[in-house]
């Protein structure tokens, strides 16, 4: 079975700086990678995913993500961290065959700082 | 508009009564799912379809019931309320796997 892992519950940065959310995966097989954002009182949107290909992809709102298949990870990454970016962030995963459904981490809470 | 639409916003039970969410989608995706989002928990899957007429178990289906009699709707059914249930839903929706899920803008429920 496929899970997720967000280590940290809550990432402070201060605005204008690089933001980093961590994310460990496991799966049995090729996976599919995804990050979404969640602001209050609202649905998830998507922000990006790696599927195949190159290993560093480009998302919404000048999000990126790394795929690191050694690692097993793919972190999030902003080179300059904004206010609005303040949010919950999720990384999700499902597997490279078959009918398997998208199954989410716990959720990073980012508070970017004035 | 295209997407995602669940109903009811918010809804309260009481212990013991039954009730479905709706979840429906007018863009012709096969796949669908339900989560449950919990404070810490993240999001959790309750049931998925990747089609009409196939459901499958996720990771916390007891008390929950869905069917997929269309590709457009993807009730969820609450068997028996519990206080354990208060939670905010979310249904989902993708054209196939590589693509990114579209999410409801979400049901609240809360049982007392």
């Amino acid at each position: 079975a496929q899970s997720v892992a967000q280590p940290e519950d809550q990432v402070n940065v201060a605005e204008g700086n690089p933001l980093t959310v961590k994310c460990t995966y496991s799966v049995s097989g090729n996976p599919y990678l995804f990050w979404y954002v969640q602001y209050p009182n609202r649905g998830l949107q998507f922000l990006l995913k790696y599927i195949t290909g190159d290993n560093l992809v480009k998302g919404s709102y000048g999000f990126e993500a790394e795929f690191n298949k050694s690692q097993t990870s793919f972190h999030l990454k902003k080179p300059s961290a904004l206010v609005s970016d303040s949010a919950l962030y999720f990384c999700a995963v499902r597997v490279y065959s078959g009918n398997t459904p998208l199954v989410f981490g716990k959720g990073t809470r980012l508070s970017v700082i004035a | 508009n295209a997407g995602v639409t669940q109903t009811p916003k918010f809804q309260v039970l009481k212990t013991g009564q039954s009730m479905t969410l709706q979840c429906a989608q007018d863009m012709n995706h096969e796949y669908m799912s339900w989560y449950r989002q919990d404070p810490g928990m993240g999001l959790r899957l309750i049931h998925y379809s990747v089609g009409a007429g196939i459901t499958d178990q996720g990771e916390v289906p007891n008390g929950y019931n869905v069917s997929r009699s269309t590709t457009e709707d993807f009730p969820l059914r609450l068997l028996s309320a519990a206080p354990s249930q208060t939670s905010v839903y979310f249904c989902a929706s993708s054209y196939s796997e590589i693509r990114g899920y579209t999410f409801g803008s979400g049901t609240r429920l809360t049982v007392v």
